[in-house]
């Protein structure tokens, strides 16, 4: 059972443009973190979001929390070539000494020059 | 570079066969989790590690079994191998198993071992 579904799987955008990737499941969670993963490397953290309806920018990345903290997104502006990669979404569940991501499939984005 | 170092990066072996994966955490990290990666399945947690000690455990097969060593490095050791364990195994450490949901807590994944099973 996928607990996190993003959307949409794959995006091919020219550079420049702005987009929108979500990630939402029907699950709580402690935190919500972003990661993007390029060909040949490991995923690498973007951003931690921990209450809910919070914002965070990063750049020209921003990272919005649901009210509920069962859902995110991620918008990124004036995309480049190098935003180019897998995006990531996992959820975060915590509870006395365990911990566990839970990852979406992710949105995979091709930036065209 | 992450810091976290995994070995082999690639590996080739046939069916029925076992091979152990390696991985050397970041520096004074004391927990270490393994990842299995695949096209159908996405990025699929199997095990956690903190100190030496199981803290946490996924969708790791009975076929599958990992250990982390005094030193803090681990193993994944994956046997009887079927064409469907075919993915990019991924190693990652963190500074604490505790204050997941803190900002401050960060997960560091290695580059990954690809592992093809013909």
């Amino acid at each position: 059972t996928q607990l996190l579904e993003q959307s949409p799987q794959f995006l091919s955008i020219q550079e420049g443009e702005n987009l929108t990737v979500y990630c939402n499941s029907s699950s709580v969670f402690s935190s919500l973190q972003w990661y993007r993963q390029e060909p040949g490397e490991g995923p690498v953290l973007l951003v931690t979001v921990v209450t809910g309806g919070e914002v965070k920018k990063l750049k020209r990345l921003t990272f919005q929390f649901g009210d509920a903290r069962k859902d995110s997104s991620l918008h990124i502006t004036a995309a480049q070539p190098g935003d180019t990669g897998l995006y990531l979404c996992a959820g975060v569940h915590s509870g006395g000494s365990n911990y566990k991501l839970t990852f979406g499939k992710g949105t995979l984005l091709t930036v065209n020059p | 570079d992450s810091g976290v170092t995994q070995t082999p990066k690639h590996l080739i072996t046939a069916t029925g066969q076992r091979v152990t994966l390696r991985c050397s955490p970041r520096s004074g990290d004391l927990s270490v989790y393994w990842y299995q990666q695949s096209l159908d399945q996405g990025l699929q947690f199997l095990i956690q590690y903190y100190n030496g000690e199981e803290r946490a455990k996924g969708n790791i097969l009975e076929r599958f079994s990992a250990q982390q060593f005094p030193d803090l490095h681990s193993e994944l050791n994956l046997s009887s191998l079927e064409l469907g364990d075919s993915a990019l195994y991924f190693c990652a450490s963190s500074g604490s198993t505790l204050g997941w949901g803190s900002r401050g807590n960060t997960i560091y994944f290695g580059e990954g071992s690809w592992l093809t099973v013909v």
